[in-house]
């Protein structure tokens, strides 16, 4: 079984500054790595994902994500937020079989920007 | 862009009452899912459903919970008899093939059981 921990529920941020978003998991098998945003009234969309390969990961809207194994995190951050960056975003795994498998997420960063 | 489509966008019915969530899935999509994330709490995962038959489900997805795909298009999600605890949002998402690892996810039902 996998689980997933975020570490803050809310963060605040300056426009411009930069962020990090943590986010550990727990699982007993090789697992995916996965960031989803969501928009207010909008489905949850992808922003990167590790499969494997180099830890360092680059995903949409100028987002990247760093595997670190030994910590067991991947934490998403962005050197300088927008407006347009207030959203949730979900951490997620899956186990790392086929690909189809089902995702199992943690409970949420909202990230709030202020002008 | 394709996108996955839910109806309604929010749903009100009473305890006991029989309801029936919509999704359309991306068209040539074959793994379709249904997850909920219940106010303040974890997007958790439902069912998985492929070739016409559930792959795999979770302790949450109990007799009365189904799921359907009547067409080749539209993907439902039936709960018989409601309860409060069902008050939630619920996501459905599809995934195009294995080895593909995105999910696309629709934008919600919330459902509010009183």
């Amino acid at each position: 079984a996998q689980s997933v921990t975020q570490l803050d529920s809310q963060v605040p941020v300056f426009e411009e500054a930069p962020v990090e978003l943590r986010c550990n998991y727990s699982s007993s098998v090789s697992v995916y790595l996965f960031w989803y945003v969501q928009y207010p009234n909008q489905g949850l969309q992808l922003l990167l994902k590790y499969l494997s390969g180099s830890t360092l990961v680059k995903g949409i809207n100028g987002f990247e994500a760093e595997f670190n194994k030994s910590q067991t995190s991947f934490h998403l951050r962005k050197p300088s937020v927008h407006i347009s960056d207030t959203a949730e975003y979900f951490c997620a795994v899956s186990p790392s079989n086929f690909g189809n498998e089902k995702l199992t997420f943690g409970t949420g960063t909202r990230l709030t920007i202020i002008p | 862009e394709p996108e996955v489509t839910q109806t309604p966008s929010h749903q009100v019915t009473q305890m006991g009452q029989e309801v029936i969530l919509r999704c359309v899935p991306i068209s040539n999509h074959l793994y379709f899912y249904w997850y909920r994330q219940i106010l303040g709490q974890k997007v958790e995962f439902l069912v998985s459903f492929y070739n016409n038959e559930i792959s795999e489900k979770s302790e949450i997805f109990d007799d009365q919970f189904s799921v359907e795909r009547p067409d080749g298009s539209n993907f439902t999600l039936k709960i018989r008899s409601t309860k409060l605890e069902d008050s939630a949002m619920y996501f459905c998402a599809s995934l195009l093939t294995s080895g593909v690892y995105e999910q696309y996810f629709g934008p919600g039902t919330r459902l509010t059981v009183t």
